[in-house]
């Protein structure tokens, strides 16, 4: 079955620092894994996204994430922290062979960006 | 425009009661989904529909009927109300059953009394 990890509820982070988010998944083949950022009261934003290729991928705002097959891990990652990107960030996983576009979500890790 | 919108964005209402949750997107997208998202943030699939057949249905209670008249809208209809059914639940649709982003609305905050 699949499953997706955040293993932190909550990071903090000063502004201009570097930020991760960590992320490891379960799938039985090969997965699909996705990044989405929730704002206070609103709906899931698409970050970014890895299909296959280059294992680091970048997205908006300034977001990457490496995809890491051994750790089977997708850790989120900015340079430089900015106070706007405080938000409720969500790792999802997909069955490349998965017909139904069936998403699976981890539990959310809450970024807090503080000046 | 808004491109996936949800109607009530709040609703509150008692138990035992029936209420319904309307979404619609504008990107000519062939699949759409419900998500359940509880107050702890977890968020979890519904149901999915493409070009209005249901190929999705997670273990939900049969008082959750989803309801697809196109493939830009797809309501859901929730019968006799219970507490445990207070959540945020989101729309989201993708241009296909295998499309990969997919593009979620701003959600319906429901609140059973």
């Amino acid at each position: 079955a699949q499953s997706v990890a955040q293993p932190e509820d909550q990071v903090n982070v000063a502004e201009g620092n570097p930020l991760t988010v960590k992320c490891t998944y379960s799938v039985s083949g090969n997965p699909y894994l996705f990044w989405y950022v929730q704002y206070p009261n609103r709906g899931l934003q698409f970050l970014l996204k890895y299909i296959t290729g280059d294992n680091l991928v970048k997205g908006s705002y300034g977001f990457e994430a490496e995809f890491n097959k051994s750790q089977t891990s997708f850790h989120l990652k900015k340079p430089s922290a900015l106070v706007s990107d405080s938000a409720l960030y969500f790792c999802a996983v997909r069955e490349v062979y998965n017909q139904g576009g069936k998403l699976i979500f981890g539990q959310g890790t809450e970024l807090s960006v503080k000046p | 425009d808004t491109a996936v919108s949800q109607t009530p964005k709040y609703l509150v209402t008692q138990m035992g009661n029936d209420k319904s949750i309307k979404c619609e997107q504008n990107l000519g997208h062939d699949t759409m989904y419900w998500y359940k998202q509880d107050s702890k943030k977890f968020l979890k699939i519904m149901f999915s529909y493409n070009n209005k057949e249901l190929i999705i249905n997670e273990t939900v209670p049969n008082r959750f009927s989803p309801k697809s008249p196109d493939k830009a809208h797809l309501n859901l209809h929730i019968n006799s109300l219970e507490l445990g059914d207070s959540a945020v639940y989101f729309c989201a649709s993708s241009p296909t059953s295998r499309g990969n982003i997919q593009y979620f609305g701003a959600g319906t905050r429901l609140s059973v009394l």
